[in-house]
Parts: structure tokens; C-alpha cells; sequence
């Protein structure tokens, strides 16, 4: 069974720039997780999906981040314009159920802004 | 929001000690699940264990959800075995499935 794919693997951009992630969950999986972790730090829920609608999007900075899943599977994040304090590892996990369900990670996104 | 401890925050061993990693949650959970973050920073999912025991080779972990712990043991350790280790729970009383983590447990096995 294929795992969670994401993409790019590495990215450096300068301040100002605009960046975007993508991920492909496990086939099935309803529910779709972007997390954001900081060097030395515990992974933090940024956004939410069940199916194609947001679930939570609390701790999304709305000013410059933004994501979607368009027909309930793929999903990419955008960050525009960056800041240096958004150099982290962005994780995309999945699960087939929320609350009870496994979640299963990426290799992760990891993002240097110069 | 749940609150979720882990213990200690760093840990060095010798190769072939045994370890033991703890938890703590402040609320009950409907999911806890303990991962290993490997060098490239992928999450490795080790076990998924609202409550009960369970074992994967050298590797076993034991939540008791009516105390709010989970124990995570590691035996004859090896050096592949470094890295951070995140426990993460989901709390009963959200209504979303946010898996929130712990700080994690750094660990570092010598040769």
C-alpha cells in the first residue's frame, strides 16, 4: 500500500517569496492533516480536511497561509508572502476516520526562508 | 485544550540498555499513537494504543487511560533506535480528531 506522498522534498526561497506544497494521501483516507514542525519542536496542527471541507483551521496563520483539497484527495498549502519564522518541516498525514482513527505520515516538506 | 508531557526530554543510553519513555495527558483520549522521527525527520508510526499493551520486537508500549499514561519500553537498544521520540493523542472531549504532540523524548544510543 502506498503511503502519503508529498512534495518537494526541499525548498528555499527568499523572505517575500510565495511557496506551495502538495500532498497525495492514502488511497480511501477521508481525512487529511497538514502539520508544521519547528526545529526542536513538536509537529502543530495548522489545518484540517474531511473530505474536500475544512475541519479546523485554527492555528492557520490566514494572512499568508492558505490551503485547499479540491474532489476530496490531493491537497496543497500555500504560503505567500514568507517570513523566516515559517522555516519548518510541513507534514501532511491521513487517516480513514478522524478522532479514532491512525494517522499516517509523509517524508515531509522541509522549508529554509533566507 | 489536552495537554500532553513526555519523559525525560533527553535520554542517552549504551548500546544494549533497556529504556523506558513516558507520557502524560491531562484529559482522556480516544487516540494515542507513539512515533519515532528518524535523522530526515519522517514520522515512523511504532504503535497505535488508546489503552491496552502491545509489542513489536524489541519495541512495547502500555497505556493506562483511566490514569492518563502511556509507557513506551525499548530493549537491548541499538544505535538505529536514536532519535526523537513524539507521543500524540487525541482528546475525548474535542470534537475535530486534532492529534496534539508531545515535546518528545530525545534519544541517543552509543556504540
Amino acid at each position: 500500500e502506498a503511503g502519503v506522498a508529498q512534495s518537494p522534498r526541499y525548498k528555499i526561497i527568499e523572505k517575500r517569496q510565495s511557496v506551495a506544497f502538495w500532498c497525495n494521501p492514502i488511497s480511501g483516507h477521508a481525512t487529511l492533516y497538514w502539520y508544521q514542525q519547528i526545529l526542536g519542536q513538536g509537529p502543530k496542527l495548522l489545518i484540517q480536511f474531511q473530505n474536500n471541507g475544512v475541519v479546523d483551521d485554527s492555528q492557520l496563520p490566514k494572512d499568508r497561509f492558505s490551503a485547499e483539497r479540491l474532489k476530496g484527495v490531493d491537497s496543497t498549502l500555500k504560503i505567500q508572502p514568507a517570513k523566516l519564522e515559517d522555516s519548518a518541516v510541513y507534514l501532511c498525514a491521513s487517516s480513514f476516520t478522524a478522532g479514532t482513527g491512525e494517522l499516517f505520515f509523509g517524508e515531509g516538506s522541509r522549508l529554509t526562508v533566507l | 485544550g489536552i495537554q500532553v508531557e513526555q519523559s525525560p526530554p533527553d535520554l542517552i543510553l549504551q548500546e544494549g540498555a533497556n529504556s523506558t519513555l513516558r507520557c502524560n495527558f491531562s484529559d482522556s483520549v480516544n487516540n494515542l499513537q507513539w512515533f519515532h522521527q528518524n535523522p530526515w525527520g519522517q514520522l515512523i508510526n511504532l504503535f497505535y494504543i488508546p489503552s491496552g499493551t502491545k509489542q513489536n520486537g524489541r519495541l512495547s508500549a502500555t497505556t493506562v487511560a483511566t490514569e492518563r499514561y502511556s509507557l513506551l519500553y525499548i530493549s537491548s537498544s541499538q544505535t538505529t533506535d536514536s532519535g526523537v521520540y513524539f507521543c500524540a493523542v487525541v482528546s475525548r472531549s474535542g470534537n475535530t480528531g486534532k492529534l496534539i504532540f508531545g515535546q518528545g523524548t530525545t534519544l541517543q544510543v552509543k556504540p
